[in-house]
């Protein structure tokens, strides 16, 4: 079954509300790998982290790696109506060697103007 | 950055033939290339992983069969669903991954397939 679970589901927002989205993993995680899709699209690459308790930022965006590199969060800051679509994270987990990418049940962020 | 591109980028069939869907890396070599399935509103999950010139690996519920994958070059990998089905209609999506950046996956931009 899926190992990677994200909440919430779903979020809808206000445009210039904060967003926050949690990635959890039963396992521990080699990195951590944030996508973004947007609907009808496909998985874009956004950013990864490798180190325990890593923070990285890209602009509005603010991600997260746990200490004990089993969680990871993504948050955004002041949404816009192009942050609309639906945020993956995956890792590689050591049932698998580490070799395969396994993805997270996902977000979806809906965002009102 | 690295570029995948898929092909076609949407079919429709009717129920009982086959379809072939192309990946291709453009701008590097892919040792190893992976095929998920997702389905509407779901997360995207891993059917099978290939290294150029050997079998495919397949994940536990695939059929292998069914899904036909060949990774003939460094450029190229083709998923092949057989006999198709309308459960089987889904996005269809491949990802490469080269020596150079070993943990750095490059998706296509799909294929959606729809059986009739």
């Amino acid at each position: 079954g899926q190992q990677v679970m994200q909440i919430p589901q779903y979020q809808h927002v206000q445009e210039g509300e904060d967003f926050t989205t949690y990635c959890n993993s039963s396992t521990t995680l080699s990195n951590i790998q944030w996508y973004k899709q947007r609907p009808g699209g496909h998985p874009v690459f956004l950013i990864q982290l490798v180190k325990s308790g890593e923070v990285k930022k890209q602009k509005r965006l603010t991600f997260q790696f746990g200490e004990a590199k089993k969680n990871s969060s993504l948050h955004i800051t002041a949404t816009q109506t192009t942050d609309v679509g639906t945020y993956f994270c995956a890792g590689r987990t050591p049932n698998t060697g580490f070799q395969k990418l396994v993805f997270g049940t996902g977000t979806r962020l809906l965002v009102s103007p | 950055g690295a570029v995948v591109s898929q092909h076609p980028s949407r079919v429709i069939c009717k129920s009982g033939t086959s379809v072939k869907i192309e990946c291709r890396s453009l701008d590097f070599q892919a040792t190893t290339m992976f095929w998920y399935r997702q389905f509407p509103k779901k997360s995207l999950m891993l059917m099978a992983t290939s290294n150029e010139g050997s079998k495919a690996t397949y994940e536990q519920g695939v059929e292998k069969d069914k899904f036909l994958i060949n990774h003939a070059s460094l450029t190229l990998s083709t998923l092949t669903v057989t006999s198709a089905h309308p459960e089987d209609s889904s996005f269809y999506i491949c990802s490469a991954r080269g020596t150079g950046a070993p943990d750095t996956q490059y998706f296509g931009p799909g294929t959606r397939l729809t059986v009739l």
